[in-house]
Protein backbone atom coordinates (compact mmCIF):
# COMPACT_ATOMS: atom_id res chain seq x y z
CA UNK A 1 0.00 0.00 0.00
CA UNK A 2 0.86 3.84 -0.71
CA UNK A 3 1.88 6.62 2.08
CA UNK A 4 3.23 10.21 1.80
CA UNK A 5 4.90 11.91 4.63
CA UNK A 6 5.06 15.77 5.20
CA UNK A 7 7.70 16.15 7.70
CA UNK A 8 7.12 19.69 8.10
CA UNK A 9 4.03 20.46 10.13
CA UNK A 10 4.11 24.37 9.83
CA UNK A 11 6.14 26.89 7.25
CA UNK A 12 6.91 30.40 7.86
CA UNK A 13 8.17 32.46 4.95
CA UNK A 14 8.62 36.59 4.65
CA UNK A 15 6.63 37.45 1.16
CA UNK A 16 8.32 37.49 -1.67
CA UNK A 17 10.84 34.96 -0.20
CA UNK A 18 11.06 31.61 -2.09
CA UNK A 19 9.53 28.22 -0.84
CA UNK A 20 9.71 24.36 -0.62
CA UNK A 21 7.10 22.25 0.69
CA UNK A 22 8.49 18.25 1.33
CA UNK A 23 6.74 15.27 0.30
CA UNK A 24 7.99 12.13 0.40
CA UNK A 25 5.91 8.31 -0.46
CA UNK A 26 6.40 5.16 0.32
CA UNK A 27 5.26 3.31 -3.09
CA UNK A 28 6.61 0.11 -5.27
CA UNK A 29 6.32 1.20 -8.46
CA UNK A 30 5.71 4.82 -10.25
CA UNK A 31 3.00 6.79 -7.81
CA UNK A 32 0.39 9.48 -9.21
CA UNK A 33 1.84 12.54 -6.81
CA UNK A 34 -0.59 14.94 -6.21
CA UNK A 35 -0.30 18.81 -3.93
CA UNK A 36 -3.95 19.85 -2.88
CA UNK A 37 -4.53 23.51 -1.26
CA UNK A 38 -6.66 24.48 1.17
CA UNK A 39 -7.45 28.33 2.11
CA UNK A 40 -9.08 28.83 5.33
CA UNK A 41 -12.71 27.27 5.69
CA UNK A 42 -12.54 26.10 1.85
CA UNK A 43 -12.24 22.84 0.17
CA UNK A 44 -9.01 21.46 -1.54
CA UNK A 45 -8.05 22.52 -4.57
CA UNK A 46 -5.89 21.15 -7.26
CA UNK A 47 -2.18 22.87 -7.67
CA UNK A 48 -0.95 19.82 -9.77
CA UNK A 49 0.29 16.42 -10.67
CA UNK A 50 2.56 13.66 -11.67
CA UNK A 51 1.59 10.08 -13.07
CA UNK A 52 3.95 9.78 -15.98
CA UNK A 53 6.72 12.31 -18.42
CA UNK A 54 8.32 15.11 -17.36
CA UNK A 55 9.43 15.06 -13.98
CA UNK A 56 9.20 19.08 -13.27
CA UNK A 57 5.33 19.76 -13.20
CA UNK A 58 3.92 22.67 -13.61
CA UNK A 59 1.11 23.89 -11.75
CA UNK A 60 -1.14 27.08 -11.06
CA UNK A 61 -0.62 29.79 -9.20
CA UNK A 62 2.57 30.05 -10.30
CA UNK A 63 3.79 26.62 -8.44
CA UNK A 64 5.57 23.62 -9.72
CA UNK A 65 7.33 20.38 -8.42
CA UNK A 66 9.60 17.57 -9.29
CA UNK A 67 9.11 14.07 -8.85
CA UNK A 68 12.67 12.40 -7.93
CA UNK A 69 12.46 8.57 -7.87
CA UNK A 70 15.82 8.12 -6.60
CA UNK A 71 14.75 10.15 -3.08
CA UNK A 72 10.80 9.29 -3.20
CA UNK A 73 10.11 12.71 -2.88
CA UNK A 74 7.48 15.15 -4.62
CA UNK A 75 8.49 18.49 -3.66
CA UNK A 76 6.13 21.72 -4.42
CA UNK A 77 8.56 24.97 -5.05
CA UNK A 78 7.78 28.77 -5.85
CA UNK A 79 9.87 31.52 -6.30
CA UNK A 80 8.45 34.37 -5.30
CA UNK A 81 5.55 34.15 -2.25
CA UNK A 82 2.70 36.33 -2.61
CA UNK A 83 0.56 37.09 0.93
CA UNK A 84 -2.31 35.01 -1.02
CA UNK A 85 -0.49 31.78 -0.65
CA UNK A 86 -1.10 31.10 3.19
CA UNK A 87 -2.75 28.05 3.25
CA UNK A 88 -2.34 24.59 4.03
CA UNK A 89 -0.73 22.13 1.58
CA UNK A 90 -1.59 18.51 0.97
CA UNK A 91 0.64 15.95 -0.79
CA UNK A 92 -1.15 13.16 -1.86
CA UNK A 93 -0.51 9.79 -3.86
CA UNK A 94 -2.58 7.57 -5.50
CA UNK A 95 -1.82 4.04 -7.37
CA UNK A 96 -1.98 2.16 -10.66
CA UNK A 97 -3.41 -1.01 -8.40
CA UNK A 98 -5.67 1.18 -6.21
CA UNK A 99 -8.72 3.33 -6.40
CA UNK A 100 -7.94 4.90 -3.34
CA UNK A 101 -5.72 8.69 -3.28
CA UNK A 102 -3.78 8.79 0.46
CA UNK A 103 -2.91 12.20 1.74
CA UNK A 104 -0.38 13.11 3.63
CA UNK A 105 -0.68 15.19 7.40
CA UNK A 106 -0.35 18.58 5.68
CA UNK A 107 2.10 21.72 5.82
CA UNK A 108 0.02 25.60 7.11
CA UNK A 109 2.32 28.00 5.58
CA UNK A 110 2.47 31.56 6.87
CA UNK A 111 3.47 34.88 4.79
CA UNK A 112 4.66 37.55 6.74
CA UNK A 113 4.74 40.85 4.96
CA UNK B 1 -22.09 23.96 -12.69
CA UNK B 2 -22.30 23.79 -9.11
CA UNK B 3 -19.64 21.27 -8.61
CA UNK B 4 -19.72 19.29 -5.65
CA UNK B 5 -22.10 20.78 -2.66
CA UNK B 6 -22.21 19.45 0.68
CA UNK B 7 -25.01 20.40 3.52
CA UNK B 8 -25.60 20.97 5.73
CA UNK B 9 -22.30 23.58 6.45
CA UNK B 10 -22.44 23.66 10.30
CA UNK B 11 -24.14 20.85 12.63
CA UNK B 12 -23.81 20.24 16.28
CA UNK B 13 -25.62 16.99 17.72
CA UNK B 14 -25.62 15.41 20.64
CA UNK B 15 -24.05 11.80 21.62
CA UNK B 16 -25.99 8.89 20.09
CA UNK B 17 -28.12 11.15 17.90
CA UNK B 18 -28.40 10.15 14.03
CA UNK B 19 -27.90 12.21 10.67
CA UNK B 20 -27.02 12.26 7.22
CA UNK B 21 -24.38 14.35 5.51
CA UNK B 22 -25.66 15.27 1.96
CA UNK B 23 -23.32 15.61 -1.13
CA UNK B 24 -24.33 16.14 -4.37
CA UNK B 25 -22.00 16.26 -7.99
CA UNK B 26 -23.36 17.71 -10.98
CA UNK B 27 -20.30 16.66 -12.91
CA UNK B 28 -21.46 13.17 -14.12
CA UNK B 29 -18.39 11.92 -11.99
CA UNK B 30 -18.25 8.07 -11.46
CA UNK B 31 -16.01 8.14 -8.26
CA UNK B 32 -17.65 9.94 -5.01
CA UNK B 33 -15.76 9.39 -2.13
CA UNK B 34 -15.90 10.95 1.73
CA UNK B 35 -12.93 12.21 3.97
CA UNK B 36 -12.89 13.36 7.36
CA UNK B 37 -10.28 15.95 8.34
CA UNK B 38 -8.94 16.21 11.96
CA UNK B 39 -5.62 18.34 13.19
CA UNK B 40 -2.33 16.96 12.53
CA UNK B 41 -3.78 14.04 10.92
CA UNK B 42 -4.24 15.22 7.39
CA UNK B 43 -7.96 13.61 5.30
CA UNK B 44 -8.67 10.26 5.71
CA UNK B 45 -10.60 8.02 3.52
CA UNK B 46 -13.86 7.37 4.99
CA UNK B 47 -15.67 5.11 2.27
CA UNK B 48 -15.48 5.61 -1.53
CA UNK B 49 -17.97 4.45 -4.37
CA UNK B 50 -16.86 3.78 -8.20
CA UNK B 51 -19.70 3.93 -9.46
CA UNK B 52 -23.96 4.08 -8.52
CA UNK B 53 -24.70 0.66 -6.49
CA UNK B 54 -21.03 0.46 -5.45
CA UNK B 55 -19.24 1.40 -2.21
CA UNK B 56 -16.47 0.13 -0.41
CA UNK B 57 -14.49 1.14 3.16
CA UNK B 58 -11.57 2.98 3.28
CA UNK B 59 -9.08 4.39 5.94
CA UNK B 60 -11.63 4.52 9.21
CA UNK B 61 -14.89 3.53 8.17
CA UNK B 62 -16.14 2.33 12.07
CA UNK B 63 -19.51 4.55 12.63
CA UNK B 64 -20.62 5.41 9.59
CA UNK B 65 -22.68 4.54 6.58
CA UNK B 66 -23.13 5.45 2.96
CA UNK B 67 -25.18 4.60 0.22
CA UNK B 68 -24.93 5.25 -3.61
CA UNK B 69 -28.61 5.04 -5.29
CA UNK B 70 -27.27 7.43 -8.07
CA UNK B 71 -24.69 8.87 -9.86
CA UNK B 72 -25.05 12.10 -8.13
CA UNK B 73 -25.66 11.68 -4.82
CA UNK B 74 -23.55 10.09 -1.87
CA UNK B 75 -25.02 11.08 1.54
CA UNK B 76 -23.26 10.07 4.55
CA UNK B 77 -25.03 8.62 7.65
CA UNK B 78 -23.73 8.62 11.64
CA UNK B 79 -26.19 6.14 13.13
CA UNK B 80 -25.23 7.28 16.60
CA UNK B 81 -22.94 9.71 17.10
CA UNK B 82 -20.07 10.07 19.34
CA UNK B 83 -17.30 12.51 20.15
CA UNK B 84 -14.93 10.88 18.55
CA UNK B 85 -16.76 11.73 14.97
CA UNK B 86 -16.53 15.63 15.68
CA UNK B 87 -14.52 16.50 12.45
CA UNK B 88 -14.64 18.58 9.23
CA UNK B 89 -16.09 16.11 6.92
CA UNK B 90 -15.13 16.46 2.79
CA UNK B 91 -17.04 14.78 -0.33
CA UNK B 92 -15.18 14.47 -3.59
CA UNK B 93 -15.74 13.18 -6.80
CA UNK B 94 -13.47 12.32 -9.76
CA UNK B 95 -14.48 11.06 -13.31
CA UNK B 96 -13.58 7.80 -12.78
CA UNK B 97 -12.16 5.02 -10.14
CA UNK B 98 -8.64 5.69 -11.11
CA UNK B 99 -6.53 7.45 -8.64
CA UNK B 100 -4.29 9.78 -10.93
CA UNK B 101 -7.84 11.82 -11.51
CA UNK B 102 -8.10 15.34 -10.41
CA UNK B 103 -10.56 14.81 -7.30
CA UNK B 104 -13.47 17.82 -6.85
CA UNK B 105 -13.70 18.45 -3.27
CA UNK B 106 -17.01 20.19 -1.55
CA UNK B 107 -16.58 23.21 0.95
CA UNK B 108 -17.36 20.29 4.11
CA UNK B 109 -19.39 20.30 6.55
CA UNK B 110 -18.00 21.04 10.27
CA UNK B 111 -19.42 18.24 12.94
CA UNK B 112 -19.78 18.48 16.84
CA UNK B 113 -20.35 16.32 18.71
CA UNK B 114 -21.08 16.93 22.31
Amino acid sequence: AQSVTQPDIHITVSEGASLELRCNYSYGATPYLFWYVQSPGQGLQLLLKYFSGDTLVQGIKGFEAEFKRSQSSFNLRKPSVHWSDAAEYFCAVGARDTDKLIFGTGTRLQVFP
Amino acid sequence: NAGVTQTPKFQVLKTGQSMTLQCAQDMNHEYMSWYRQDPGMGLRLIHYSVGAGITDQGEVPNGYNVSRSTTEDFPLRLLSAAPSQTSVYFCASSYDRFSYNEQFFGPGTRLTVL
